[in-house]
């Protein structure tokens, strides 16, 4: 299965403020995907990213708040735009591998503190 | 729509003892089922997955989950829990295949704890 990494492991921010986390896969993948899990909550998904096309967005998640790039098949970035602590969540993206049967794996996540 | 429920929210259970964790699904067509484990502070492992064919099928660590459609079931089983095993886990299933890839919907995660 892909090896996924993801930069930064974790951070704590100020209010106001963006952070762009990293999401990088060993080996070259169609689709990428950035979900979110809320403190004590199960994993939702924000958008998916396919390489070369703009990301599609689920309801409740918009790009201006959201901005995706996947500039590549092994390279992904999410930003979280105007930070509040309500952003205060776990971000973790996957990537499907068909090699596989359509399964997707998970990135380690990063952990987001919003002060 | 598709959903998946995880009616427990917790469980313990003491180690050497049996798991099954229950998860209940909707979904219109012959689903695509997972479970997934999540340890403190870790992301997601994949521990099975169920497409077609057999019902019973096998995953890592020495967890088994078996598909009943006429329940609309995907419960994941161990016959005996290692104090390792202690983690959240998530049933999901995947829908929406318009857009030529699968989306995961996950049911609300039921934490096991273990105990000596």
């Amino acid at each position: 299965s892909a090896v996924i990494s993801q930069k930064p492991s974790r951070d704590i921010c100020q209010r106001g403020t963006s952070l762009t986390i990293q999401c990088q896969v060993d080996s070259q993948v169609t689709m990428m995907f950035w979900y979110r899990q809320q403190p004590g909550q199960s994993l939702t998904l924000i958008a998916t990213a396919n390489q070369g096309s703009e990301a599609t967005y689920e309801s409740g998640f918009v790009i201006d708040k959201f901005p995706i790039s996947r500039p590549n098949l092994t390279f992904s970035t999410l930003t979280v735009s105007n930070m509040s602590p309500e952003d205060s969540s776990i971000y973790l993206c996957s990537v499907e591998d068909r090699g596989t049967l359509d399964t997707q794996y998970f990135g380690p996540g990063t952990r987001l503190t919003v002060l | 729509a598709q959903s998946v429920t995880q009616p427990d929210i917790h469980i313990t259970v003491s180690e050497g003892a049996s798991l099954e964790l229950r998860c209940n699904y909707s979904y219109g067509a012959t689903p695509y089922l997972f479970w997934y484990v999540q340890s403190p502070g870790q992301g997601l492992q994949l521990l099975l997955k169920y497409f077609s064919g057999d019902t019973l099928v096998q995953g890592i660590k020495g967890f088994e989950a078996e598909f009943k459609r006429s329940q609309s079931s995907f419960n994941l089983r161990k016959p005996s829990v290692h104090w390792s095993d202690a983690a959240e886990y998530f049933c999901a299933v995947a829908s929406d295949f318009s857009g030529g890839y699968n989306k995961l919907i996950f049911g609300a995660g039921t934490r096991l704890a273990v105990h000596p």
